[in-house]
């Protein structure tokens, strides 16, 4: 069926090193695809998105790569800063056929001073 | 541009009531959904509304209901609460259809069943 596998957390990197959070999707028709923030005791935020194959989403430093060949949308940041710090969901909407609007299991990132 | 709000920001219950939980999305915006989450599951999706319609249904309980007023408010009920319905509920619109250019989420309300 229709999935989004994050890699597990918590993530922990000291300010100003490289981010890198793994997400890939299984989807049967050709999804969109998110990255949702979540700071403690909010909702979540949408941070970047991409409709299509190789298109990349951007914003507030992070991004993210459509690939259809390896099926992935994987977010990147070259330098994390303290307030970064929270929990990133990846996401995938379909419109074919039964709508479906799936999240990850979210990834906890914690940046260290 | 005032966001997706959510009332009450809290709620403490006890087993067996029924609590309602409102949710006002973003002006203009006809799709609104909901989505329980909690620490063991994740992101659950519960329902979402277009234009009043309920056009989809999340695997829960007949015990949760919701729906979507004329003005696109929406809200959600759960009858006789139990403890594993404590948990955060997110609410969240979108300007298109089916969310494709992606939600807006309110703060969220998080229910205690006691």
């Amino acid at each position: 069926g229709d999935s989004v596998t994050q890699m597990e957390g918590p993530v922990t990197l000291s300010e100003e090193a490289f981010l890198t959070i793994n997400c890939t999707y299984t989807a049967t028709g050709y999804p969109s695809l998110f990255w949702y923030v979540q700071y403690p005791g909010e909702g979540l935020q949408l941070l970047l998105k991409a409709t299509k194959a190789d298109d990349k989403g951007s914003n507030k430093g992070f991004e993210a790569t459509y690939r259809k060949e390896t099926t992935s949308f994987h977010l990147e940041k070259g330098s994390v800063q303290v307030s970064d710090s929270a929990v990133y969901f990846c996401a995938l909407s379909l419109t074919s056929g039964t709508y479906k609007y799936i999240f990850g299991t979210g990834t906890r990132l914690k940046v260290l001073a | 541009k005032a966001g997706v709000t959510q009332t009450p920001r809290y709620l403490i219950k006890t087993r067996g009531q029924q609590v309602t939980l409102s949710c006002s999305p973003i002006s203009g915006h006809r799709s609104v959904s909901w989505y329980q989450q909690t620490p063991g599951q994740g992101l659950q999706f519960l329902f979402e509304y277009f234009s009043e319609t309920q056009r989809n249904k999340g695997n829960f309980p007949g015990r949760f209901s919701g729906r979507q007023f004329s003005n696109s408010r929406s809200e959600m009920n759960v009858s006789t609460l139990e403890l594993g319905d404590s948990a955060l509920y997110l609410c969240a619109s979108s300007a298109r259809d089916r969310g494709n250019y992606g939600y807006t989420f309110g703060s969220g309300t998080r229910l205690t069943v006691v």
